[in-house]
């Protein structure tokens, strides 16, 4: 069965630049929702996209954006990247505006040196 | 808000041995409540879930959780552990009108042969 795919899998940056991770639900999947895991930590909810609205916002800073398009794709925009925004990235998709259940992608892991 | 609480942030069993990891949350609502489990370097991966109905939930690889109200628990277990259970696993909740998952701490399962 198809699963959330994530890319980059693995992104090194300085600090003060810029990345742009994406994240393509499953299909038919019209629900993604982004998560940082920063080390030895649980993941924090940052955003949801429902229909390409932001549906949701949780712990996500200013110099992060994210969008969802037409594609029901998903970006994170971040920007001025800080030793701190070092972590795991997940991405996660459902179907509605249900319980049902998040599937998660395998991440994209970003450091920054 | 919403919360969750791990008790014991390492857990080791021997394996063959009975598997009880604890979760207690925090609701002012019927909450929807999750395990999910992470592999060294992997996503989350849906053990199970609690949404309504019976309290006694079934999940994949043997694992199950009950959940209880009145104790404001949903421990999960697993009758036999097996070397490939190691892993992080992580209590989630869900609700309050939002869709997000607020995650606990993780707990460390070792397995020893």
């Amino acid at each position: 069965a198809a699963g959330v795919i994530q890319s980059p899998r693995h992104l090194i940056k300085e600090k003060r630049e810029t990345a742009t991770l994406k994240c393509y639900p499953i299909p038919r999947h019209d629900t993604v929702y982004w998560y940082q895991q920063g080390p030895g930590q649980d993941p924090q909810f940052l955003i949801s996209f429902y229909e390409k609205m932001q549906s949701d916002k949780g712990s996500i800073p200013d110099r992060f954006s994210a969008q969802q398009f037409s594609d029901y794709h998903s970006e994170l925009n971040m920007s001025s990247l800080e030793l701190g925004d070092s972590a795991l990235y997940f991405c996660a998709s459902s179907t509605g505006q249900g319980w049902e259940t998040q599937y998660f992608g395998p991440g994209t892991r970003l450091l920054v040196l | 808000a919403q919360s969750v609480t791990q008790l014991g942030s390492h857990v080791s069993v021997s394996e063959g041995a009975l598997v009880l990891l604890r979760c207690n949350y925090s609701s002012s609502v019927p909450p929807y409540l999750f395990w999910y489990v992470q592999y060294p370097n992997q996503g989350l991966q849906l053990l199970l879930k609690y949404t309504t109905g019976a309290t006694l939930v079934k999940g994949i690889n043997g694992f199950e959780a009950e959940f209880k109200k009145s104790e404001t628990s949903f421990h999960l277990t697993k009758p036999s552990a097996h070397m490939s259970d190691a892993a992080e696993y992580f209590c989630a909740v869900s609700g309050e009108g939002r869709r997000a998952l607020t995650f606990g701490s993780g707990t460390r399962l070792q397995v020893q042969p």
